[in-house]
């Protein structure tokens, strides 16, 4: 099956700084690539995702770019915010029904 | 529009008892998911649901869990018995459609299990 890496497990940035994440995805079959938030005692939130036939996505102060050949795909958040504080997962799916694989998360502090 | 509602939120058992947990999708989508999130770890699918249909049950312990979605809207997991590794996050999720490659999954609040 699939297999998603994602790297850093956290991450610390300054308000009003860059974070970013990366994901790595083993089934080249995969073709779509959700990224979720996950505040402490709630359930994952989608906040973008990206398919396969598109390179970059942008929502705001979100973004997202995957590489098809080097099979990764990475989240830009720009002009972080301490509310953008939580877990986030990356996932990739697409080669078996619904079934999403999910990274192992990546706990982002931004500090005021 | 209301979101995907579970229940209960916590719940705490011993070993080798039995816990059920209660998942109520969002209006109209076909498509139910049961994930297990162990802590520090992304969530890991259990069973697809399309109405009340299995669809993908390959990483279900069959020997412990069971999941039923009578009449395709509100489903049901149980675990009997439960045993230490099975303290986790139970998150139900849910699609409009058929649950295919590229569906948008949305998910509740989850239930949190914590076995003695």
């Amino acid at each position: 099956g699939e297999n998603v890496e994602q790297h850093p497990s956290t991450l610390s940035v300054q308000e009003g700084d860059s974070a970013v994440i990366k994901c790595t995805y083993s089934d080249s079959a995969s073709n779509y690539f959700p990224w979720y938030k996950q505040e402490l005692g709630k359930g994952p939130q989608l906040i973008i995702d990206i398919r396969s036939n598109v390179g970059e996505k942008k929502d705001q102060r979100i973004a997202v770019t995957l590489n098809k050949t080097a099979k990764h795909f990475s989240l830009h958040i720009t002009e972080t915010q301490p509310e953008d504080s939580a877990v986030y997962f990356c996932a990739g799916g697409g080669s078996t029904l619904g079934r999403l694989y999910f990274g192992r998360g990546t706990q982002l502090t931004v500090w005021p | 529009e209301a979101g995907v509602a579970q229940s209960p939120r916590y719940k705490i058992i011993e070993k080798r008892q039995s816990v059920a947990f209660w998942c109520n999708p969002i209006s109209g989508h076909a498509t139910l998911y049961w994930y297990q999130q162990i802590l520090g770890q992304g969530p890991k699918l259990l069973i697809q649901f399309q109405n009340n249909g299995v669809v993908d049950d390959s990483q279900l312990p069959k020997d412990r869990f069971s999941a039923e979605r009578l009449k395709g809207v509100d489903s049901t997991l149980k675990i009997q018995p439960a045993k230490l590794e099975d303290s986790a996050v139970y998150l139900c999720a849910s699609s409009q459609n058929s649950g295919g490659a590229g569906e948008t999954q949305y998910f509740g609040p989850g239930t949190r299990l914590l076995v003695l």
